[in-house]
């Protein structure tokens, strides 16, 4: 199945860092979206971005749609023990087909992030 | 919470048998997506529903097929299970697909171990 390049694959940082990810793809998207996942739960959406260029900010979080469209990233800062999960980024792209459209998301590969207090 | 409700939480069947996996969208999210997740292939996309009506595929096995009721939840079935087929299975919902993308937020999942 197709899965976008996110790195870096892991990180293990102390509390009050700064962290950065980023995910790159070979295809345009309208959308891109990051999500953290706990162990056995569900992906948590963090932050949609649906403009080339857009920065948005939600908390520590910060993220960037990147201008060619074909990549965006992601920045914690100060980091927290409970910023601990699997990050991922996640691309979209609304094709209009005869039927109606449809807005399936890819994924990337995921980022584990470990935090020591 | 997302507000989307998945049933059940672990399944674990033997090699052969069939299991309906059971999905709640959020109230007034039309549109209803699967994803599977595993370690090797990570999170992929099964197959998306808007109104009751089948909008797209992704990488689902004939054996699998879902399909979305009148009251908008959603089930998704899978057949002839084999070991392969032992994932998380991720239900998303968003309000629509026309006009602009819609963020997308998720259950829960269900686990399943066939064994």
């Amino acid at each position: 199945g197709q899965q976008l390049n996110q790195s870096p694959q892991s990180m293990f940082i102390q509390e009050g860092e700064d962290v950065s990810m980023n995910c790159t793809s070979s295809s345009i998207f309208n959308t891109w979206l990051w999500y953290k996942q706990d162990p056995g739960e569900g992906p948590v959406l963090l932050i949609a971005l649906y403009k080339a260029g857009e920065l948005t900010s939600n908390g520590r979080l910060t993220a960037q749609f990147g201008i060619t469209r074909k990549d965006s990233f992601l920045n914690i800062s100060a980091s927290i023990p409970s910023d601990v999960g699997i990050y991922f980024c996640a691309g979209q792209q609304h094709l209009v087909r005869r039927g109606g459209a449809t807005n399936k998301l890819i994924f990337g590969t995921g980022t584990l992030l470990a935090v020591q207090p | 919470d997302s507000g989307v409700t998945q049933t059940p939480k672990h399944l674990i069947t033997a090699t052969g048998q069939r299991v309906t996996l059971r999905c709640s969208p959020r109230s007034g999210d039309l549109s209803v997506y699967w994803y599977q997740q595993s370690l090797d292939q990570g999170l992929q996309f099964l197959i998306q529903y808007y109104n009751g009506e089948e909008r797209a595929k992704g990488n689902i096995l004939e054996r699998f097929s879902a399909q979305q009721f009148p009251d908008l939840h959603s089930e998704l079935n899978l057949s002839s299970l084999e070991l392969g087929d032992s994932a998380l299975y991720f239900c998303a919902s968003s309000p629509g697909t026309s006009g602009d993308s819609y963020e997308q937020y998720f259950g829960p999942g269900t686990r399943l171990t066939v064994t």
